[in-house]
């Protein structure tokens, strides 16, 4: 079964809006939470991550949103660029050690 | 921000061929690991290994597989005998520490079984 479930397979916005990307879980045991950023050819980078100790996460452009209680979180991508068009995956990890992926969402960011 | 290496970035093999991929990790950096992506799916686990030996494996981490990091110097993923469903990207990634710490991911070798 797919323990991190990313909602939308694509997400298309217009430049300069705030992309919203969600995810949800269902092991109650994972405590971080990182977001990759993806582009064709290349190896996932990390974006920014949040512990489970925390609701909020905010880096320049992008923050995460977490709920605990829901198992959900999203990644708000504030006043979207064309070069943020990427594959964009959810992860997750209790502990450590693995890290398991959500399906990703192909984000299009369109001038 | 810290590289991770991966050799080489494409290789076409025969079905029932032997194939080593190799990971160049961060330099300072103590766990490692393998992880498979099938083309348009997410990236599923493998392995990880640290001082020496497999931490954690997967169900994909077949018996054909095998991983190993001889002397500090790459951090292999061997399959011996290759199968058709072995077609996909692996990635490999390394971290410092083990608990919530951030994984490096290298850009990928892409196998292709025949």
């Amino acid at each position: 079964q797919q323990q991190v479930r990313q909602s939308s397979q694509s997400l298309t916005v217009w430049e300069g809006e705030t992309a919203i990307l969600n995810c949800s879980y269902e092991n109650s045991a994972f405590d971080y939470f990182p977001w990759y950023q993806q582009f064709p050819g290349e190896g996932p980078a990390l974006l920014i991550a949040i512990r489970s100790v925390s609701d909020k996460k905010e880096d320049g452009r992008f923050t995460i949103f977490f709920n605990k209680r829901e198992k959900n979180l999203s990644l708000h991508i504030k006043d979207s660029q064309p070069g943020d068009s990427a594959t964009y995956f959810c992860a997750a990890t209790s502990s450590g050690q693995k890290l398991v992926f959500g399906q990703g969402t192909i984000l299009k960011v369109y001038l | 921000g810290p590289k991770v290496l991966q050799i080489p970035s494409h290789q076409i093999i025969d079905m029932g061929q032997m194939v080593t991929l190799n990971c160049d990790p961060v330099s300072n950096h103590l766990y490692f690991y393998w992880y498979k992506q099938i083309l348009g799916q997410q990236m599923e686990f493998l392995v990880n290994f640290y001082n020496g030996k497999v931490m954690e494996k997967s169900k994909l981490f077949k018996d054909q597989f095998s991983v190993e990091r001889p002397d500090g110097s790459y951090f292999t993923l061997k399959i011996q005998p290759t199968a058709l469903e072995d077609s996909a990207v692996y990635f490999c990634a390394s971290s410092f520490r083990r608990n919530q710490d951030t994984q490096y991911f290298g850009p990928g070798t892409r196998l292709l079984v025949l």
